[in-house]
């Protein structure tokens, strides 16, 4: 069966600090990976998806870049921190067309 | 662009009461629904899905039917349980390139025994 991976679980950076923020997905090839970004108290926003090794598609503009080294591995990278990068991050995948997204259990992102 | 509204939140609620959580959407095409769920400290679970008009979606006793006529996909249950304690969010899916999914803010859900 197919399983997500994210880690750390949690991570308390200081601003200015880099971040490097890892998802891996066992179990099936060439999966859809999507990281996504849950501010407290608030919905989930889609930051990057991938459909393959080296595609990197950014939804919104930020501080943030993602990488896809290897087919089943979605990395999540930060050169200098900000306070407003806080959040609960959570790495995807899906399989094609029709099904629906599987989530890690995410990573739990204090800036000070 | 594609969006779902979920009814705001919080919501409490009594064991074994009834629940219904709102949620309509705004999209082009057909896409496919989902509801998932998110316990506290955790990633989202999937917890029901429909992919056309009229479709039921059911899992541990919660249900939704795709209503393409009023854009609804409104989830209920009959009588909740104290562990149905969580967040739930409406989310919806392009049938097309990759897939993305749209969320509503999520309805934090609280049950009192």
């Amino acid at each position: 069966s197919q399983t997500i991976h994210q880690w750390p679980a949690t991570l308390v950076q200081p601003v200015g600090s880099p971040l490097s923020l890892e998802c891996t997905v066992e179990g099936t090839s060439n999966p859809n990976l999507y990281w996504y970004r849950q501010a407290a108290g608030r919905g989930l926003q889609l930051l990057f998806y991938s459909v393959g090794i080296g595609q990197i598609s950014s939804e919104v503009p930020q501080n943030l870049s993602a990488s896809r080294p290897q087919d089943r591995q979605f990395i999540l990278s930060s050169k200098k921190l900000l306070l407003s990068d806080s959040g609960f991050y959570l790495c995807a995948w899906s399989v094609n067309l029709g099904k629906p997204q599987h989530f890690g259990d995410g990573t739990r992102l204090s800036i000070l | 662009g594609d969006s779902v509204t979920q009814m705001e939140g919080p919501v409490t609620l009594s064991e074994e009461a009834f629940l219904t959580i709102n949620c309509t959407y705004t999209a082009t095409g057909y896409p496919s629904l989902f509801w998932y769920v998110q316990y506290p400290g955790e990633g989202l679970q999937l917890l029901l899905k429909a992919t056309k008009a009229d479709d039921k979606g059911s899992n541990k006793g919660f249900e939704a039917t795709y209503r393409k006529e009023t854009t609804s996909f409104h989830l209920e249950k009959g009588s909740v349980q104290v562990s149905d304690s969580a967040v739930y969010f409406c989310a919806l899916s392009d049938t097309q390139g990759a897939q993305k999914l749209v969320f509503g803010q999520g309805t934090r859900l609280t049950i009192n025994p």
